[in-house]
């Protein structure tokens, strides 16, 4: 079975830091990862995707993430963190043709 | 252009009621999932729908819930009798089927609270 594990349940940086959000995923056919954010009391919203195309995937709000095969990781990073890029972020892996499943989740807190 | 809509939004009910979740997916797209959420488990798929016909329910935690798609436009998630312990955040997604990279739409959630 496909597993996601997120590394920290919480990040927290500095304003204009560089953001880094681990994730390590488990998969024995070639796997498609997603990087969802949540903020307050919302639904989830797509960051972005690895679909076995450029494994330097770019996102929206200035986020992208590296699919590493030999690391078996798909980090999420962002050169400078805004304070409007305080959420959860979740990492997930296709599991067949249309389920995905989700790591534990990650809470940045940006400091001013 | 409307995303996938969810009702009610706050649930609170006591144990033992009945409670129905609805859900709204977005106008054309013909796949429907249900996710729970809580703090201890984190997001968990349920069960989700292709063309209105249920294809994996092994996320549903017991007989006491169940869901339908009567149609391409409408989802409910029952359960009966509700307990304590499904307190959480209920989330409806759809999406246009057409392999493993579709993007999922979530919608804003239905907080359930049993007492």
């Amino acid at each position: 079975a496909q597993s996601v594990t997120q590394l920290g349940s919480h990040v927290s940086v500095s304003e204009g830091a560089l953001v880094l959000l681990r994730c390590n995923y488990s998969s024995s056919v070639p796997p498609y990862l997603f990087w969802y954010v949540q903020y307050p009391n919302q639904g989830l919203q797509l960051l972005l995707k690895y679909t076995s195309a450029a494994t330097l995937v770019k996102g929206i709000n200035g986020f992208e993430a590296e699919f590493k095969k030999s690391e078996t990781s798909f980090h999420l990073t962002k050169p400078s963190a805004h304070m409007s890029d305080a959420a959860e972020y979740f990492c997930a892996v296709s599991q067949g043709a249309q389920k995905l499943v989700f790591g534990q989740g990650t809470r940045l807190t940006i400091n001013p | 252009d409307a995303g996938v809509i969810q009702s009610p939004r706050h649930e609170v009910t006591e144990m033992g009621q009945e409670v129905t979740l609805r859900c709204k997916p977005i106008s054309g797209h013909n796949s429907l999932f249900w996710y729970r959420q809580t703090m201890m488990r984190g997001l968990e798929l349920l069960i989700y729908f292709n063309n209105n016909v249920p294809i994996d329910d092994s996320g549903m935690p017991e007989d006491r819930f169940s869901a339908k798609m009567p149609n391409a436009s409408f989802s409910t998630l029952k359960i009966q009798p509700s307990e304590p312990r499904d307190s959480a955040v209920y989330f409806c997604a759809s999406t246009l089927s057409g392999g493993g990279t579709d993007t999922q739409y979530f919608g804003p959630g239905t907080r359930l609270t049993v007492l």
